[in-house]
């Protein structure tokens, strides 16, 4: 167990819907980054938060948007959905910013039809 | 960005040690070499990291060549559980994440 807990572990919507997965990191950890796995595009950096304040991003869609709330907890809102979105949706966390060390939640399954 | 090369695949007996190597001959003085594994469809989990002297902790060991071109990751005594993908990662990407490559997928058979 990690210590990072992600909700919900499925989620099955259909296209052009707007979805919400939420993410707790480690006890202590101020940086939450969020990343997505698919068959063929593997694990892709999509944007990190530190303490709050949106840090980095990377491969994220407009359609895609994160924030962070000042208990640290984070959300990654998926809207205008489309078939190709349906993934594994990781949310890590460490203690600094930028840190390679993360500990990675067990991820949200979103299945888009 | 330095890349890695990794073997796509590996089997080890179970109770061998499994002996994973990876190529990073891009690799700047001041980057880290990372080990993540991701059982299947958990969230990846960090094993250990190095810059250029070996290190070892309660999952496994990390030998890095002196001119620190390549690594090695040891699992001493592999178990079933340990089968999964894992990805060396020696830098981090431009807006500072972990890039994952595609990595080695380790059975370990009884």
């Amino acid at each position: 167990d990690s210590g990072v807990t992600q909700t919900p572990k499925h989620l099955i919507t259909a296209t052009g819907q707007r979805v919400t997965l939420r993410c707790s990191p480690r006890s202590g950890d101020l940086s939450v980054y969020w990343y997505q796995q698919s068959l063929d595009q593997g694990l892709q950096f999509l944007i990190q938060y530190y303490n709050g304040e949106e840090r980095a991003k990377g491969n994220i869609l407009e359609r895609f948007s994160a924030q962070q709330f000042p208990d640290l907890h984070s959300e990654l809102n998926l809207s205008s959905l489309e078939l190709g979105d349906s993934a594994l949706y990781f949310c890590a966390s460490s203690v600094a910013s930028g840190a390679l060390t993360q500990y990675f939640g067990p991820g949200t399954r979103l299945t888009v039809l | 960005d330095a890349k890695t090369t990794q073997p796509t695949s590996m089997d080890c007996a179970e109770g061998r040690a499994a002996n994973l190597p990876c190529n990073h001959s891009t690799i700047s003085g001041n980057e880290y070499v990372y080990w993540y594994r991701q059982i299947h469809s958990q969230g990846p989990q960090y094993i250990i990291h190095g810059l250029k002297n070996n290190e070892t902790n309660e999952m496994a060991s990390l030998i890095i060549t002196e001119d620190r071109k390549s690594s090695t990751l040891i699992l001493p005594h592999a178990t079933l559980r340990d089968t999964a993908v894992y990805y060396c990662i020696s830098t981090r990407g431009s807006q500072g994440n972990l890039i994952f490559g595609k990595g080695t997928k380790l059975s370990v058979k009884p």
